[in-house]
């Protein structure tokens, strides 16, 4: 079937450090691999997506990779800065069956001045 | 941003009672999609629509029903709300197709609260 799974959180930073949030994931087809931000109290964003193998994508200085052979899509950023503080989600669309989407639990970042 | 919006966007009500959540949209997406949110289980499919008066159940459907008799409103009723179903429930929506039209946009949730 299909399925997420990303590290736990919360992950806490100081600006301008490194970010990697890693997401590993099962899946039947050939699904897209998205990531979503949520801030408090506001519904999930697209923050940045990848349709095939190897494709990257990126957004606001972040950065993901399919990578087909590990099945993962970490989420990846150089430098943080304290407005980045939001829950992330990685998720897969499984576009064959009406594109439902298999969501992550979620990782909290909190980044600190 | 994609025109979803949800009502009512904050809820508290009594166990045992009804409760409808509605969902509207304005892109004209064939897909429609309504999850809950809980801590430490991200989001969860209750149920989806692919069309009007097309729908089905996911992964947690029991307590929920849902009907859709315009493209543009997905209703979520809570038959008998119990204090398991306080959650933050948000709708979304996607087009249908493959590719970079797979996203799916959400609203902005709605908070519901069954003492």
């Amino acid at each position: 079937g299909n399925s997420v799974t990303q590290m736990e959180g919360p992950v806490t930073l100081s600006e301008e450090a490194f970010l990697t949030i890693n997401c590993t994931y099962t899946a039947t087809g050939y699904p897209s691999l998205f990531w979503y931000v949520q801030y408090p109290g506001e519904g999930l964003q697209l923050l940045l997506k990848a349709t095939k193998a190897d494709d990257k994508g990126s957004n606001k200085g972040f950065e993901a990779t399919y990578r087909k052979e590990t099945t993962s899509f970490h989420l990846e950023k150089g430098s943080v800065q304290v407005s980045d503080s939001a829950v992330y989600f990685c998720a897969l669309s499984d576009q064959g069956n009406f594109n439902k989407f298999y969501f992550g639990s979620g990782t909290k970042l909190n980044v600190k001045p | 941003d994609a025109g979803i919006t949800q009502s009512p966007r904050h809820k508290v009500t009594e166990t045992g009672t009804p409760v409808t959540l509605r969902c509207h949209q304005t892109e004209n997406h064939r897909y429609m999609y309504w999850y809950r949110q809980d801590p430490g289980h991200g989001l969860r499919l209750i149920h989806y629509s692919y069309g009007v008066k097309d729908t089905d159940k996911g992964e947690v459907s029991d307590g929920y029903s849902v009907s859709r008799s315009k493209t543009e409103d997905f209703l979520l009723t809570l038959e008998s709300a119990t204090s398991s179903q306080t959650s933050v429930y948000f709708c979304a929506i996607s087009e249908s197709g493959s590719g970079d039209i797979q996203t799916q946009y959400f609203g902005p949730g709605t908070r519901l609260l069954v003492l």
